[in-house]
């Protein structure tokens, strides 16, 4: 079956450096991407989302980027901070069907001091 | 304003036993939906409800497992005669209608 897929299972950036995360996608058709961020023993926490009509969207400090002609996702996140450290899932929304999620194995950022 | 609650965050039990566990979605949600997250892993959807009707169960197991999101009170995800493959963390997310899903803290289930 399609899925979602990340290209690094790890990160490793310097604090207030950028960082940035990259998701692929299979499903042409999906419509809608989150990003979401998991910290040790907690549920997944929304960070940002994105509709196919657009190819990028910016809150504070991430900015999610869209490329549909590669299926490519990615997060950035500027000046990285320690709480910044934890797992980013890329989730897709299939068009067809129920709204379930189709998440990403996740990348695991570290935040160096 | 409460977001998702579940409970219990933690539940253990022995092979053969069975497993509730309870979701209560964010005020003003009516979808519900159930994932399951083994580690290091992404989570699996597995139910998707809307009260008193399941939407798409596609991604339950078909024997053991059961859902339910009555008129009152929370969801619950049932586990009959649980075995160690069980074990994992099931997460409820709700959402409005065509809404961003909001998750919960989990139940993380041991079975022995």
């Amino acid at each position: 079956g399609e899925s979602v897929g990340l290209h690094l299972p790890t990160l490793s950036v310097q604090e207030g450096d950028n960082s940035i995360i990259n998701c692929a996608y299979s499903n042409s058709a999906s419509d809608y991407f989150i990003w979401y961020k998991q910290e040790s023993g907690k549920g997944p926490q929304f960070i940002i989302d994105i509709r196919s009509n657009m190819d990028k969207r910016q809150g504070q400090r991430v900015t999610v980027l869209l490329n549909k002609t590669v299926k490519h996702l990615s997060l950035q996140i500027a000046a990285t901070q320690p709480g910044d450290s934890a797992v980013y899932f890329c989730a897709e929304e299939e068009v067809q069907g129920a709204q379930k999620l189709v998440f990403g194995q996740g990348t695991r950022l570290t935040i160096n001091p | 304003n409460a977001g998702v609650m579940q409970n219990p965050r933690h539940l253990v039990r022995r092979r053969g036993q069975e497993a509730r566990l309870r979701c209560s979605p964010m005020k003003g949600h009516s979808h519900v939906y159930w994932y399951r997250q083994l580690p290091e892993e992404g989570l699996k959807f597995m139910v998707y409800l809307q009260k008193e009707n399941i939407i798409d169960e596609s991604g339950m197991p078909k024997e053991r497992f059961s859902a339910e999101f009555p008129k009152e009170g929370p969801s619950i995800l049932r586990i009959q005669q649980v075995v160690r493959g069980d074990s994992a963390a099931y997460f409820c997310a709700s959402s409005s209608q065509r809404g961003t899903q909001y998750f919960g803290p989990g139940t993380r289930l041991t079975v022995l």
